[in-house]
């Protein structure tokens, strides 16, 4: 089972709501990673979890501010969004984030986020 | 700058016909490669996972190494409708002492009936 399960699908919101996007994995995965996806070009890296601890934040703008409860569960909470922050988000795993191993990242089928 | 180059194509083949994808990196210190395929509004799903130099073959899909030109490709043998997607190539970097993928822009491959 390669599942990461992402919701919701799709989320539309306004400038000023609060939402939150969650992500969850089961395979015992220990690195947990937030990317954007615009239409036509590749997913971006934003964040980066490795045993539940914030390893790699890409210079995102604090609008966006990732959790990780737990070692399965990653949240992204979005608050006060831009239009131009609509995209694809996508969450994926891998057994760890170390340099040497031979990750594979799992991504999950992504939120469509709309902000109006 | 750690940069991965891909052709952004659209590359057009008949159905039937082998589709080659190609892929190069510019960090020699790169350990592991990768092919993810991505249908249109849809999340990318991995294709297929190299480490070391030389072919490996899974299915119609083989994948080819070779890190003292860093370069990387992916073949598609009897290339199918089906197959009509973008073909992103993602290479594993070190950063801050974790391995993270940077990925091409990808190339859209379309396979006519």
């Amino acid at each position: 089972d390669t599942e990461v399960t992402q919701t919701p699908k799709h989320l539309v919101m306004g400038m000023t709501n609060k939402k939150s996007l969650k992500c969850e994995q089961h395979m015992g995965h220990r690195a947990m990673y937030w990317y954007k996806q615009k239409a036509k070009k590749p997913p971006e890296l934003m964040f980066v979890y490795s045993y539940e601890k914030l390893s790699i934040n890409e210079s995102v703008p604090s609008r966006f501010s990732p959790e990780c409860p737990n070692s399965s569960l990653l949240n992204l909470h979005l608050h006060a969004l831009q239009p131009e922050d609509s995209a694809l988000y996508l969450c994926a795993s891998s057994q760890d984030s170390s340099t040497l191993a031979k990750n594979i990242q799992y991504f999950g089928a992504g939120t469509r986020l709309s902000v109006l | 700058q750690k940069e991965v180059e891909q052709n952004s194509g659209p590359l057009s083949v008949p159905e039937g016909a082998i589709a080659s994808l190609n892929c190069t990196y510019s960090d020699r210190g790169s350990q592991s490669f990768f092919w993810y395929r991505q249908y249109s509004g849809k999340s990318p799903e991995l294709i297929m996972s190299i480490y070391s130099n030389g072919d490996k073959e899974d299915g119609r899909f083989t994948a080819q190494l070779n890190k003292a030109s860093q370069y990387v490709s992916l073949l598609i043998r009897d290339s199918q409708p089906s197959d009509s997607a973008t073909y992103l190539c993602a290479v594993n970097l070190g950063y801050s002492g974790y391995s993270t993928l940077t990925f091409g822009k990808g190339t859209m491959l379309l396979v006519s009936p």
